[in-house]
């Protein structure tokens, strides 16, 4: 079966600081994966997504995240936080054959000023 | 940008009563999709439906569940008797060409409160 992990439940980093945000995966086959984020009473809204090609993938709002086929991760960064990307980080993985997302848990990224 | 459009953003029900969720998918989408979050919680697939017909449901998706685009533009989920644990976020989502296509977007979700 196909899955993801986010091992933290929760970042926190001082605004400014790089921050990551850490999700690894176990599919069989390849990997479709995406990077989704929930602001307070929000829906989720898409950052981007890795199917193929570079593995550096770059998204909305100066995230990016990079694929590591060795380690199994897809791991969330940004160069620099700011205050406003403090919410609720979901990865997920795209089961093709059966039309479904599988989320990870979550995790909560707290920027400080 | 198009958009997946959900009402109500926030309905409370009381136990036992009948709810139903709607959602407008962008209108040159295919596949539909309801997903849920329970607060505090991941966000579950419950259903998948293409023409016209329910494509994949989970484990939730029990016989209280049921989908339906009536009128070719709006795309429901109704429950038939609420119970306590039906308490959660409802997200609407739609896509162009389902599996072969790798977009999906998402609404801004409808949060029940069952009572």
């Amino acid at each position: 079966a196909q899955s993801v992990a986010q091992p933290e439940d929760q970042v926190n980093v001082a605004e400014g600081n790089p921050l990551t945000v850490k999700c690894t995966y176990s599919v069989s086959g390849n990997p479709y994966l995406f990077w989704y984020v929930q602001y307070p009473n929000r829906g989720l809204q898409f950052l981007l997504k890795y199917i193929t090609g570079d593995n550096l993938v770059k998204g909305s709002y100066g995230f990016e995240a990079e694929f590591n086929k060795s380690q199994t991760s897809f791991h969330l960064k940004k160069p620099s936080a700011l205050v406003s990307d403090s919410a609720l980080y979901f990865c997920a993985v795209r089961d093709i054959e059966t039309d479904k997302l599988i989320f990870g848990t979550g995790t909560r990224l707290q920027v400080f000023p | 940008e198009p958009e997946v459009t959900q009402t109500p953003s926030h309905q409370v029900t009381q136990m036992g009563q009948e709810v139903i969720l709607r959602c407008v998918p962008i209108s040159n989408h295919l596949y539909f999709y309801w997903y849920r979050q329970i607060l505090g919680q991941k966000v579950e697939f419950l259903v998948s439906f293409y023409n016209n017909e329910i494509s994949e449901k989970s484990e939730i998706f029990d016989d209280q569940f049921s989908v339906e685009r009536p009128d070719g533009s709006n795309f429901t989920l109704k429950i038939r008797s609420t119970k306590l644990e039906d308490s959660a976020m409802y997200f609407c989502a739609s896509s162009p060409q389902g599996p072969s296509s790798l977009g999906y977007t998402f609404g801004s979700g409808t949060r029940l409160t069952v009572v």
